[in-house]
């Protein structure tokens, strides 16, 4: 157990519907990252939030979105699903937002849009 | 702006037998290095890393890597391959802003033969 909790860990949904992956940092971790990982895109990171503030944003798709609540848990909000959209998306957090230390990854949530 | 290319998207080597997994990195700054290593159905484990001071740095399960500037690489080896090290092994370079931002290159799936 990595100490970075994500759920659900599978989630099958259709076509233009909207989903929310949850993610819970590490304890004492501030900063929380999410990425997308596909087989023709490897590992795209999408955007990064540092103790409720976004900090880095990436290949985000604007039909895509994210926040940081104040208890350090992140959500990311995946809408009008297509099926381009089936991908592992993986949070990882770090204890600052800075380029140091490297990251602690979650087991993941694999979507799967039918 | 930051990349790596990982030469080889698949190695296969025989157990006992010396691994080696290259790593190339472009960036306009002095770089921060990582190896995370991805077993099936799991997240990212960070092997090891590399930012300033000795430039082979050890990591865990036995590898190690070396960062040479003058050749911008981070090759990943190990002097004997053991069954379980079969996974995929990702190189990783930080992003010059001041965020923790990663660039991964596109992977390594090394096999391991008896």
């Amino acid at each position: 157990d990595s100490g970075v909790t994500q759920t659900p860990k599978h989630l099958i949904t259709a076509t233009g519907q909207r989903v929310t992956l949850r993610c819970s940092p590490r304890s004492g971790d501030l900063s929380v990252y999410w990425y997308q990982q596909s087989l023709d895109q490897g590992l795209q990171f999408l955007i990064q939030y540092y103790n409720g503030e976004e900090r880095a944003k990436g290949n985000i798709l604007e039909r895509f979105s994210a926040q940081q609540f104040p208890d350090l848990h992140s959500e990311l909000n995946l809408s009008s699903l297509e099926l381009g959209d089936s991908a592992l998306y993986f949070c990882a957090s770090s204890v600052d937002g800075d380029r140091y230390y490297g990251y602690t990854f979650g087991s993941g949530t694999r979507l799967t849009v039918v | 702006a930051q990349s790596v290319t990982q030469l080889g998207s698949h190695v296969s080597v025989s157990e006992g037998a010396l691994v080696l997994l290259r790593c190339n990195y472009s960036s306009s700054v002095p770089p921060y290095l990582f190896w995370y290593v991805q077993y099936p159905n799991q997240g990212l484990q960070l092997l090891l890393k590399y930012t300033t001071g000795a430039t082979l740095v050890k990591g865990i399960n036995g590898f190690e890597a070396e960062f040479k500037k003058s050749e911008t690489s981070f090759h990943l080896t190990k002097p004997s391959a053991h069954m379980s090290d079969a996974a995929e092994y990702f190189c990783a370079v930080s992003s010059s802003s001041n965020t923790g931002k990663l660039i991964f290159g596109q992977g390594t799936t090394l096999q391991v033969k008896p």
